[in-house]
């Protein structure tokens, strides 16, 4: 089935990194994305990585993908309040179909 | 990156009447839009794709006639919300992708329903 998981809250202080995670079960996703949302706004894609690829690097952001254990991680480097939001994972697991995570809400205080 | 805009971004409606969500690409040609509802403090769910000049293809669970989706061209779908009800009180949310189906979907700043 499709499922895709993220913890609900993370807190961190300025400065600090975030590491926000997602698991899924779908062993047949093609790319794996992370999205930003501010309140009351629609998604901001932030970055994403082909499912061949353990790692991706984008400035301050961090992707860790481990196949094996379908386990995706964002790490927010030098987090900042800007960052506070509400940030989902997704998988696309056919062409056209992205299935959303949960959703973490990233909590930044100074 | 390109631009979705979403109309209107809040409706509040009494039960029973209809509401219709505009969904617009500003700067490029949407071949496909999509569209999401999400529930507070939830993830998105998919409803429907579309493509243009075609009929939807709606998830499972997700009423047709329930929702209905016009995407009469490369630049504009609408969901309209039939005999609404409190239960429809949701974030309704569209993306768009033109070109090939690996093409980044950009998404619109939603639409804020409210069912009194």
């Amino acid at each position: 089935g499709e499922d895709v998981e993220q913890s609900l809250f993370l807190s961190v202080r300025e400065g600090d990194s975030s590491v926000i995670n997602c698991t899924y079960t779908d062993s047949s996703s093609t790319y794996l994305y992370w999205y930003k949302q501010e309140p009351g706004a629609g998604l901001q894609l932030l970055t994403y990585i082909f499912s061949n690829m353990d790692m991706k690097q984008d400035q301050r952001l961090t992707v860790l993908l481990n196949k094996k254990d379908k386990h995706l991680s964002l790490r927010i480097a030098d987090t900042q309040t800007g960052d506070s939001a509400i940030y989902f994972c997704a998988e696309r697991v056919l062409a056209d179909k992205l299935i959303f995570g949960t959703g973490t809400r990233l909590q930044v205080f100074p | 990156g390109a631009v979705v805009s979403q109309h209107p971004s809040r409706v509040i409606c009494k039960s029973g009447t209809s509401v219709k969500i505009e969904c617009r690409s500003l700067d490029f040609q949407a071949t496909t839009m999509f569209w999401y509802r999400q529930f507070p403090k939830q993830s998105l769910m998919l409803m429907a794709t579309s493509n243009e000049g075609s009929k939807a293809t709606y998830e499972q669970g997700v009423e047709k006639d329930k929702f209905l989706i016009n995407h009469a061209s490369l630049t504009l779908s609408t969901l309209t919300v039939t005999s609404a009800h409190p239960e429809d009180s949701s974030f309704y949310i569209c993306s768009a992708r033109s070109g090939g189906t690996y093409n980044e979907q950009f998404f619109g700043p939603g639409t804020r329903l409210t069912v009194l």
